[in-house]
Order: structure tokens, then C-alpha cells, then sequence
């Protein structure tokens, strides 16, 4: 069975700061991997995708994750966070051999930006 | 477009009743799932179906039934609540491999 592991629960830092949250998965097979977001109250939002190709994918918002097949890892980054960027962020992955669209979802990190 | 649709926002519910969540989407997507989020935990597929008429478990399906007699709804059913069923439930449909969520249904079992 596959997992995904996100190291950091909580993260806090100010405006401005560099952020990176970290995703590792569990699957030796090819893998679709994704990043939610999800705002106080509100549903999950696709942030980035990545299926092949470039290894480092750009999405919403300033975001960018790069895919590291050797390090089975997939790695969110935004240089310059917002406070408008607290929020937490889920990490999923998808099995492509499997039927249907099964995700398997990390456990999380909420972050928190301070003015 | 509506998107995915889930009613109640909000329910509490006492142990032992039972109700059905439900999930509705536009979008003619033949995959629906519900999820359950916890702290900590992240989400985690309680059923999925892939077209109407079909449903299968996911991880975490014990006290929830499902059925899909049409492509746009999808209903949850908790048979006999319990406190440990308190949580947030979403519903999901996808088309190929990109997910759409509802907002979402906060469940609390007293």
C-alpha cells in the first residue's frame, strides 16, 4: 500500500520568508503527486500537479514543487510567503497502474504566516 | 457550474442515529470518493465509486454505506453514529486524474 509522509506538522514564519514543506511517498510503482491547499473554513484547492515531464512544476499562486524520483520526494517551495498563505497544505499522490482515482493524502502541515 | 455540492454544512447527530450526507457535481464525472479529515491524519477515503452503479471500499469504510444510482449523486450513509465518526467529511469527483472537492460536511457525534 502506498503512503505519503509530510515531515512538518506546523510551520510558522513572517511575511516574506522562504517556505518549504517537505513530501515524501511510499510506492515503488509511477505516481501521479499532487498539493492542496486548504483556507480556514474552506474546501481543498488544487495548488500544483505533477504527472512527467519537467520535474519541477509551477502552480497557483507563486508555488513550485520539484519531483525527485530517486528521493521518492515532492517537495513544495514558495520563495516569498503572504499571510494571505496561511493555510494547510495537504500532499496526495495516485497510483496510475490502479483503477479510478484513489488519493493518498499526507497528514498534513499547517502553516502560519505573521504579518 | 456548481462544482461539487455537499449537504448539511453542519450536523450533530447522537450516538446510535443515523443520516446521510450528501454530494452532488455538474461536471458528468464518472469518479466520485467521500473522505474523512482528521487532525493530523490527513484525508482518508472511507468509498469510491467509478461510475454509476458501482462502489467500492476504501480505507476507512467500516459504519458508512454508499450507493450511486445516477452519475451526480453520491450519498454517505452512517448507519449508527459513533463519537469516533466525528469529523469532516468531503466528497470528491474527478475526471482523469484531477480531483474537485466539495466544501465540506463538519460532523460531530455527541
Amino acid at each position: 500500500a502506498q503512503s505519503v509522509s509530510q515531515h512538518n506538522h506546523h510551520v510558522i514564519l513572517s511575511e516574506a520568508a522562504s517556505l518549504e514543506l517537505g513530501c515524501n511517498y511510499s510506492y515503488g510503482g509511477t505516481v501521479n503527486l499532487f498539493w492542496y491547499v486548504q483556507y480556514p473554513g474552506q474546501h481543498l484547492q488544487l495548488l500544483l500537479k505533477y504527472f512527467s515531464g519537467d520535474p519541477l512544476v509551477k502552480g497557483i499562486k507563486g508555488f513550485e514543487a520539484e519531483f525527485i524520483k530517486s528521493k521518492f520526494s515532492f517537495n513544495l517551495r514558495k520563495p516569498s510567503v503572504q499571510w494571505s498563505d496561511t493555510a494547510e497544505y495537504f500532499c496526495a499522490v495516485n497510483n496510475r497502474e490502479a483503477a479510478g482515482n484513489k488519493l493518498t493524502f499526507g497528514g498534513g502541515t499547517r502553516v502560519l504566516v505573521k504579518p | 457550474n456548481a462544482g461539487v455540492t455537499q449537504t448539511p454544512k453542519f450536523q450533530v447527530l447522537k450516538t446510535g442515529q443515523s443520516m446521510t450526507l450528501q454530494c452532488a457535481q455538474d461536471m458528468n464525472h464518472e469518479y466520485m470518493s467521500w473522505y474523512r479529515q482528521d487532525p493530523g491524519m490527513g484525508l482518508r477515503l472511507i468509498h469510491y465509486s467509478v461510475g454509476a452503479g458501482i462502489t467500492d471500499q476504501g480505507e476507512v469504510p467500516n459504519g458508512y454505506n454508499v450507493s450511486r444510482s445516477t452519475t451526480e449523486d453520491f450519498p454517505l450513509r452512517l448507519l449508527s453514529a459513533a463519537p469516533s465518526q466525528t469529523s469532516v467529511y468531503f466528497c470528491a469527483s474527478s475526471y482523469g486524474v484531477e480531483a474537485f472537492f466539495g466544501q465540506g460536511t463538519r460532523l460531530t457525534v455527541v
